[in-house]
This record gives structure tokens, C-alpha cells and sequence, in this order.
């Protein structure tokens, strides 16, 4: 069974802080691994997509890692700002779909 | 280039009725992903389609549920008899290509409320 575990649920942390999203796969036979972005009441936004034949992408303040033999893709925030407040999503992409982690909720308080 | 559009944004249904859901993907765009987000829950994949076929539908429910993508407009998500554990957000996601090398381009869904 394709599973996405995203750890921790939740974290609340001061301006400034860098900070690490977990995101674990069961089945590696994965097309890509992608991080979004969900603010309340909103639509998903595609922060860095992986392809399965890279390790890492980073788009300026956030860089994120993909390890396709142990299952584990990470998402680093460098100097945390409120603004990031939001929920982030890991989705791995197996052919036809995209499978959903259940989501980190990151609070940045200022 | 605008984006995926989806309306209605809010859809409220009573029990029996019926919801039509619209997508319309984005400009190039040939493949359509539904998938729904329950409360309190991640989002789950419905169904995949492209002009005029569905290519993927594990994710439906066996009932009431049927989606279709014709040549002309939007891709259309239909719900008939609805209950209340239909009450969810539904987001339809387009891609110029299948697979690895094109990312999904999610619209901002519509929240369907059950009464």
C-alpha cells in the first residue's frame, strides 16, 4: 500500500528559526515527490517538485532533499518568517496520481 | 495564462440532490486529476482523465460519483443523491504531460457543504 507519512503534524516556532519538515514514502518506486503549500481555506501551491532521479531542489529560502532507498524526502526553511505560516503537503507521485502526505502545520510566530 | 479554474467556489447541496462540479484546466493542459480533501484529512486521488477518456478511476467511489472530460469544456465532477459525509473540498489539478516531468497545477477547489 502507498502511504505518506509527513512528521511533525504541527510545529510552532519564533521568527527567524530554521526549520525541518519530514515527509517518509513506503513504496519507492516513485515518479517524483513534490511540497506544497495550503493556506487555510485555499488552493495547493507547488513550492519544489524532485524528480526521482535527483536528490535535492531549492528555491531561495527552501531546500528540499529526496533519499528514494530510504524513503524520506525533507524540506528545509532557512529564517522562518511569519508569512510561512501554512500547511505543507509532501504528495509522491506514483504514474496516474499524486499520493498525500497528511500535512504539517507550521505556525511562525513574529 | 490563467490558471485552473474551477467553480462554483462554495456549493451547498441538500441531501438527494445533486452536485456538478467544473473544471477547466489550464491553456495546453490535456490531463485532469480530481481529488478530494475531507475535514481533517489529507487530500485523496478520485480520478484521472484526458479528452474524452478516463485513464485512472481507482479513487472513486463505486456510487454516485462520475467524471467526465469531453472535447469541448470543462471536466465536469458529478455527485448525485448527496449525504452529508460528501461535504468535502474538491480540487481538480491539470498537467501538460503524464508523469515525471510535468508538475499538477491544482485550482483552488470547491467546498461543498451538505446540509
Amino acid at each position: 500500500k502507498q502511504e505518506v507519512t509527513q512528521i511533525p503534524a504541527a510545529l510552532s516556532v519564533p521568527e527567524g528559526e530554521n526549520l525541518v519538515l519530514n515527509c517518509s514514502f513506503t513504496d519507492s518506486a516513485i515518479y517524483n515527490l513534490q511540497w506544497f503549500r495550503q493556506d487555510p481555506g485555499k488552493g495547493l501551491t507547488s513550492l519544489l517538485l524532485i524528480q526521482s532521479s535527483q536528490r535535492e531542489q531549492t528555491s531561495g529560502r527552501l531546500n528540499a532533499s529526496l533519499d528514494k532507498s530510504s524513503g524520506r524526502s525533507t524540506l528545509y526553511i532557512a529564517a522562518s518568517q511569519p508569512g510561512d505560516s501554512a500547511t505543507y503537503l509532501c504528495a509522491v507521485e506514483y504514474g496516474n496520481k499524486l499520493v498525500f502526505g497528511a500535512g504539517t502545520i507550521l505556525r511562525v510566530k513574529s | 495564462n490563467a490558471g485552473v479554474m474551477q467553480n462554483p467556489r462554495h456549493l451547498v447541496r441538500r441531501r438527494g440532490q445533486e452536485a456538478r462540479l467544473r473544471c477547466s484546466p489550464m491553456k495546453g493542459h490535456s490531463h485532469v486529476y480530481w481529488y478530494r480533501q475531507l475535514p481533517e484529512e489529507g487530500l485523496k486521488f478520485m480520478v484521472y482523465l484526458q479528452k474524452e477518456n478516463i485513464i485512472d478511476e481507482s479513487g472513486m467511489p463505486k456510487e454516485r460519483f462520475s467524471a467526465e472530460f469531453p472535447k469541448e469544456g470543462p471536466s465536469i465532477l458529478r455527485i448525485q443523491q448527496v449525504v452529508r459525509g460528501d461535504s468535502a473540498a474538491y480540487f481538480c489539478a491539470s498537467s501538460a504531460v503524464q508523469g515525471a516531468t510535468d508538475t499538477q497545477y491544482f485550482g483552488p477547489g470547491t467546498r461543498l457543504t451538505v446540509l
